[in-house]
């Protein structure tokens, strides 16, 4: 079964760090490019960050670019999210998604999320 | 960034009824546009891409068209699982991703 598992969330403080993991089974996860999505309480969904199958490309939202940093880890399967200088607008639930590394560049697959609070 | 405008932003249908749901992109963005539903405390799920081409295991009741600016969504005939929230997102400038707002179907 293709799957993907969240993890690392909680509650921190503002100007705090975390970091999310993502655990990929199922897939020949290097042959996928990886994205985090996140969203606030209530609200929709924004896209935070890219990560190409090899890393040669990542990406950022200019909302978290200079704070966050995506990674990747294909021996193990597993995709991070580092989170810096943690803003109460960050808290949401964080969703890993995988995209085929060619065109067509569509979510097919999401992770169930993890919840990251930032609250003092 | 390319902005996505979906319309209605909630809905009320009853079972059986046949719904449209309207997205609408800042620029033209070929078929690239994907359709998702999400239900309260699960993650989306991806219904249609290319604007018109039915996710594997999604039923046919779910159908989507459009080309460039304008989209939709259409659910032929609801069913009582169909109750959700849909996006739809723009994949044109990958990997720089935008959804709509979405759409909240409920039950009338």
């Amino acid at each position: 079964e293709v799957q993907l598992v969240e993890s690392g969330g909680g509650l921190v403080k503002p100007g705090g760090s975390l970091r999310l993991s993502c655990a990929a089974s199922g897939f020949t996860f290097s042959s996928y490019s990886m994205n985090w999505v996140r969203q606030a309480p209530g609200k929709g969904l924004e896209w935070v960050s890219s990560i190409s199958s090899s890393s040669s490309y990542i990406y950022y939202a200019d909302s978290v670019k200079g704070r966050f940093t995506i990674s990747r880890d294909n021996a193990k399967n597993s995709l991070y999210l580092q989170m810096n200088s943690l803003r109460a607008e960050d808290t949401a639930v964080y969703y890993c998604a995988r995209v085929l590394d060619s065109d067509p560049y569509y979510m097919d697959v999401w992770g169930k999320g993890t919840t990251v609070t930032v609250s003092s | 960034a390319i902005r996505m405008t979906q319309s209605p932003s909630s809905l009320s249908a009853s079972t059986g009824d046949r719904v449209t749901i309207t997205c609408r992109a800042s620029q033209g963005i070929s078929s690239y546009l994907a359709w998702y539903q999400q239900k309260p405390g699960k993650a989306p799920k991806l219904l249609i891409y290319a604007a018109s081409t039915l996710q594997s295991g999604v039923p046919s009741r779910f159908s989507g068209s459009g080309s460039g600016t304008d989209f939709t969504l259409t659910i032929s005939c609801l069913q009582s699982e169909d109750f959700a929230t849909y996006y739809c997102q723009q994949y044109y400038s990958y990997p720089r991703y935008t959804f709509g707002q979405g759409t909240k179907l409920e039950i009338k």
